[in-house]
């Protein structure tokens, strides 16, 4: 079993939806959580970052932890073509070395306009 | 530049040689590290340096694989005798502190025939 499932998708919703990503992890150690988008050819760039449980809200991007059930989401309102990408869903354990993440497999995301 | 930088984009080499991968990361971050990203899967740490020192290297997938650190600054990823295996695109990124969200470079995508 890995550490940390991520449903890969593809997932395609019509422009405006409302979007729900998820992974779930085995590693109650895991402390520090974040979310990824990554673009065709390109290196991931950092969306959410969020330590321990808890909701966190930036513009259309809302991140939620649950730890008693070791499961994270991602929402995005009103989803945009230019959303279309994939999330990586990652986490860390350390206090000392977050840079350390295990990374689910990627959700692929499409809009449709 | 005000990004990670990496290069080759892309390589393509014969089995058996070997390959020198190289990370130019964001001025001032002195925590730098390597994940491999193989094709449809999420990032595979490889290798974490804090200045020049490697304290972290438990991602290494096999002593064909090597990394340095130099000035602070410059890291090469090195794999010696390429098996097909190694096909992945091998992502840098750096930090300004151990446990600050990392910055991607866009990686490089090697390909072993």
């Amino acid at each position: 079993q890995k550490e940390v499932e991520q449903d890969p998708g593809p997932l395609s919703v019509p422009e405006g939806a409302i979007v729900s990503l998820n992974c779930t992890y085995s590693n109650s150690a895991f402390q520090y959580f974040m979310w990824y988008r990554q673009y065709s050819r390109k290196g991931p760039e950092l969306l959410m970052y969020t330590y321990s449980s808890g909701n966190k809200e930036d513009g259309r991007f809302t991140a939620q932890v649950d730890k008693s059930s070791k499961y994270i989401s991602l929402f995005i309102r009103d989803s945009q073509p230019s959303d279309s990408a994939t999330y990586l869903c990652a986490m860390s354990a350390s206090s000392s070395n977050t840079g350390k993440l295990i990374f689910g497999q990627g959700t692929t995301l499409q809009v449709k306009p | 530049g005000a990004g990670v930088s990496q290069s080759p984009s892309n390589k393509v080499t014969e089995k058996g040689k070997d390959v020198e991968l190289r990370c130019d990361p964001i001025s001032g971050h002195t925590a730098l590290y390597w994940y491999r990203q193989r094709l449809g899967q999420g990032l595979e740490f490889l290798i974490y340096f804090q200045g020049n020192s490697a304290p972290d290297k438990s991602g290494l997938p096999s002593d064909r694989f090597s990394a340095e650190r130099t000035g602070e600054s410059v890291s090469t990823l090195t794999i010696q005798r390429t098996q097909q295996e190694d096909s992945a695109v091998y992502l840098c990124a750096s930090s300004t502190e151990r446990d600050s969200p990392l910055h991607f470079g866009n990686g490089t995508r090697l390909t072993v025939t």
